[in-house]
């Protein structure tokens, strides 16, 4: 079946430096979405990418998707506290099925 | 008010009772799912409703049974919980499968 690996499980970052996790896919994908949640949260929606080497920026978080399809990257820029939580992406097939990746833990050092 | 909400939030149990989880949407959604948060954040579906109908199923004990009564209500029924399945079960819904997710608070499941 589809499987959606995430690196690194966990990062630990000092305040201010920057922070990426990766996402890889066995298969081709019909669209990305990421996810943060926070410590004892629930996920919440970031944003999706669907194109062919699309980049999407959100303040200092930016995301793309890989010319393939299969993968895809969140970097955070200049990390702040209030970045700490788990970040996932998930993959969407043209069946209809959303995989997730095992999740990043971020934690920032004030 | 709340776009998807569970009860209960916490549910504390001995191995081997039934229990179930609520859900509710208010955001007229066709899509509804249940997940699996365990200890390690790994958040695994286990089930999904289109209209009803149920979609994906995947490997989950037969113990484990979804009901939908409408497109806004998306039940979960565990018969003779064990000790592996306390985790988190988060209920979520979405406009059609595969777009955006909106979830619940979650239900901390703790089976003693």
């Amino acid at each position: 079946g589809q499987q959606v690996m995430q690196i690194p499980q966990y990062q630990h970052v000092q305040e201010g430096e920057d922070f990426t996790t990766y996402c890889n896919s066995s298969t081709t994908l019909s669209n990305i979405q990421w996810y943060k949640q926070r410590p004892g949260g629930h996920p919440v929606f970031l944003i999706q990418l669907v194109k062919s080497g699309e980049v999407k920026k959100q303040k200092r978080l930016t995301f793309q998707f890989g010319e393939a399809k299969k993968n895809s990257s969140l970097h955070i820029t200049a990390t702040q506290t209030t970045d700490v939580g788990t970040y996932f992406c998930a993959g969407g097939t043209s069946y209809g099925k959303l995989t997730f990746g095992q999740g990043t833990i971020l934690t920032v050092h004030p | 008010d709340t776009a998807v909400s569970q009860t209960p939030k916490y549910l504390v149990t001995q191995m081997g009772n039934d229990k179930s989880i609520k859900c509710e949407q208010n955001l007229g959604h066709d899509t509804m799912y249940w997940y699996k948060q365990d200890s390690k954040k790994f958040l695994k579906i286990m089930f999904s409703y289109n209209n009803k109908e149920l979609i994906i199923n995947e490997t989950v004990p037969n113990r484990f049974s979804p009901k939908s009564p409408d497109k806004a209500h998306l039940n979960l029924h565990i018969n003779s919980l064990e000790l592996g399945d306390s985790a988190v079960y988060f209920c979520a819904s979405s406009l059609r499968p595969n777009e955006k997710l909106f979830f619940g608070s979650g239900t901390q499941l703790s089976v003693l």
